[in-house]
């Protein structure tokens, strides 16, 4: 079977720009989290989405946007691209979330986005 | 969710058994210890979970102390393919079910 699909795997934006990286999750899987990692660090959550609804917000900036489809495939949008935001962006997926949770998510390789 | 401590770096030689621990002395009753692996240029792999009970699976064992407070995970016959930063992380069962990464344990498989 197939695990989480990211797409594109890298891109190269310029500051201001605006990019969209895409994630089809793992067949079944409801729940789709993005998470940002920085060189030489550890994953940062960014959004989680369930149902096509918000679950989850980390502490990044308005710039920062995501959706979910009818599919559970999922975009993250960002806007006003900074050089700071040059990173790994990864893209997980878990069976279901809240009461039925405690599932582990499964992640994909990420999109290396590089900021010039 | 609970804050986790794990050592920097370690080595271990190929074919014996990796114990690789981890303290999480604020861990509450609801939370769950999960490890994760990331190998270079890929995504974070789950390897296993648990609450309070050990745990084991075809990647590993998980072993957590009766006061919950530290775990140990266990790759039982190491392979120089499981050099890689481990991940131990601390998580609710439900509700904020974001992933809370630390800086990992680098684990070097010697030859």
């Amino acid at each position: 079977d197939a695990g989480v699909t990211q797409s594109p795997t890298h891109l190269i934006k310029t500051r201001g720009q605006q990019v969209t990286l895409r994630c089809s999750p793992i067949s079944g899987h409801k729940s789709v989290s993005w998470y940002q990692q920085v060189l030489g660090q550890g994953p940062q959550f960014i959004f989680q989405y369930y149902e096509k609804e918000e679950r989850g917000r980390g502490n990044f900036p308005d710039r920062f946007s995501a959706r979910q489809f009818p599919n559970y495939s999922s975009e993250l949008n960002v806007n006003a691209l900074l050089l700071g935001d040059s990173a790994l962006y990864l893209c997980a997926s878990s069976l279901d979330f809240g009461f039925r949770g405690n599932q582990p998510q499964h992640f994909g390789d990420g999109t290396r986005l590089s900021i010039l | 969710d609970a804050k986790t401590t794990q050592p920097t770096s370690m080595d271990c030689a190929e074919g014996r058994a990796a114990n690789l621990p981890c303290n999480h002395s604020t861990i509450s009753g609801n939370e769950y210890v999960y490890w994760y692996r990331q190998i270079h240029s890929q995504g974070p792999q789950y390897i296993i979970h648990g609450l309070k009970n050990n745990e084991t699976n075809e990647m590993a064992s998980l072993i957590i102390t009766e006061d919950r407070k530290s775990s140990t995970l266990i790759l039982p016959h190491a392979t120089l393919r499981d050099t890689a930063v481990y991940y131990c992380i601390v998580r609710v069962n439900f509700g904020n079910e974001k992933l809370t990464f630390g800086t990992g344990t680098r684990l070097t498989i010697i030859p």
